[in-house]
């Protein structure tokens, strides 16, 4: 069955250090892999979309890689504040006009001053 | 607002009961998206429209679980006979394209089925 991965347990990294969460995924073939940001009581925000033939895209302090060999990609916050603790949901959507958007579990990041 | 509206925020039924969610979606979005996410788990899709067609419910848990958007813009999500399963948050999502990139999320509604 299709499933998406990312790490439950909760991330804390000190302040100004480089925060990296994992998204895993198994029996999808996506076109596209999507970042998105959650505060608590919040809906998600949009950071970052990369397609299946880039390999890395880069927004301010994020960097997002895309390796569907090992099926996973990796998001980057570089310099690290207290400001970026939250949750952070990757989404996958397959090829071929409309298709669903399916989201993993999210890993919460705490950034410590 | 500029945003996705959701009304209610906060959402107390009696097991039986019926409710129904509104969503306000940016003006001009084609496509809206209904969502429920369970404490600690990522959003799990419901339904989608573009315009004001409903092109996939196949996420809807059951036949209680109606969705519509009459005028292309408004959606309403109505659940009938409310169970204590049901108690989620439901978030609403629109997007002006004919995809989920890029889409912009409400607040959500939390219900909870007493």
């Amino acid at each position: 069955s299709q499933k998406i991965e990312q790490n439950s347990e909760a991330l804390n990294i000190q302040e100004g250090k480089t925060a990296t969460l994992t998204c895993n995924y198994t029996n999808y073939s996506p076109a596209y892999l999507q970042w998105y940001r959650q505060d608590p009581g919040r809906g998600p925000v949009f950071l970052l979309l990369i397609r299946e033939n880039e390999k890395e895209k880069r927004k301010e302090r994020l960097k997002v890689t895309f390796d569907t060999t090992l099926k996973q990609s990796l998001f980057h916050i570089t310099a690290s504040q207290p400001a970026d603790s939250a949750t952070y949901l990757c989404a996958l959507e397959n090829s071929g006009g409309y298709q669903k958007v399916t989201f993993g579990t999210g890993t919460k990041l705490q950034v410590i001053p | 607002g500029a945003g996705v509206s959701q009304s209610p925020r906060y959402k107390v039924a009696k097991r039986g009961q019926d409710v129904a969610l509104r969503c306000d979606p940016i003006s001009g979005h084609v496509s809206l998206f209904w969502y429920q996410q369970a404490l600690g788990q990522g959003p799990e899709f419901l339904t989608y429209f573009q315009n004001e067609a409903q092109l996939d419910k196949s996420g809807l848990p059951s036949d209680r679980f109606f969705a519509e958007r009459p005028e292309g813009s408004v959606s309403t999500l109505k659940i009938q006979r409310t169970q204590q399963e049901d108690s989620a948050v439901y978030l609403c999502a629109s997007s002006p394209l004919q995809s989920s990139k890029g889409a912009f999320f409400g607040q959500g509604t939390r219900l909870t089925v007493v």
